[in-house]
């Protein structure tokens, strides 16, 4: 089957430094997205890895591996606003896109 | 502003009612789909629309009917929900369904099955 992991939750300190883990098991890849989904709100597109390496994007950087079928979101300088779920979703050889659970963000003063 | 509106925002109803969700997107994309997000869990895809014609329905219980009238808008009708049926409905859209671009979200329709 299918699947995707990534923590359930984390906690982390405004100003300082959090790294999201996603780990994928697919028929196939066509690419990695990061959303991002804050309470009540619509998910919202952050990043897109298909070749190996890292994405940086001002706070925020993605890094990916399909050799071990690993990414990760980097977030630096966290806000408070950061404070949100952040989804991992793989496309698949269907170029479906199969979803993580997403991790609970809660940032702290 | 995501260019993908979605109404009603909450909608409770009761397991004999019948009710519609709408989605519009103003983005001139050509792909449509309608997720359930439940709490802690992935989100499901439950229909694609590709140019007005659906394309994927993953194994979704009858008691959901989707419309796709123009490249626009998706309706999803309800009829006899059941309690477990409880969730955030999210719709997206896409340029085109299987292209490398990313998907946009609406803000969802929260739903309570009594």
């Amino acid at each position: 089957g299918q699947n995707i992991d990534q923590p359930t939750e984390m906690t982390a300190t405004e100003g300082a430094i959090v790294q999201i883990n996603c780990t994928y098991q697919t028929s196939g890849f066509n690419g990695l997205f990061w959303y991002q989904q804050h309470a009540g709100e619509a998910p919202t597109f952050l990043s897109y890895n298909v070749l190996d390496g890292l994405e940086e994007k001002g706070r925020f950087s993605s890094f990916l591996s399909r050799s071990k079928g690993y990414s990760y979101l980097l977030l630096k300088e966290l806000q408070m606003k950061d404070s949100a779920s952040y989804l991992c979703a793989v496309r698949d050889s269907n170029y479906q896109l199969i979803w993580g659970a997403g991790t609970k963000l809660i940032i702290k003063p | 502003e995501t260019g993908v509106t979605q109404t009603p925002r909450h909608l409770v109803m009761g397991m004999t009612n019948k009710k519609s969700l709408k989605c519009e997107q103003h983005l001139g994309h050509n792909a449509m789909y309608w997720y359930k997000q439940s709490a802690k869990k992935p989100l499901e895809l439950m229909f694609v629309y590709n140019f007005k014609e659906q394309t994927e329905n993953n194994s979704v219980p009858s008691r959901f009917s989707p419309e796709c009238p123009n490249s626009s808008h998706l309706f999803l009708h309800l009829h006899t929900l059941q309690p477990e049926d409880s969730a955030l409905y999210l719709c997206a859209s896409s340029q085109e369904e299987g292209g490398v671009d990313e998907q946009f979200f609406g803000p969802g329709t929260r739903l309570t099955v009594l």
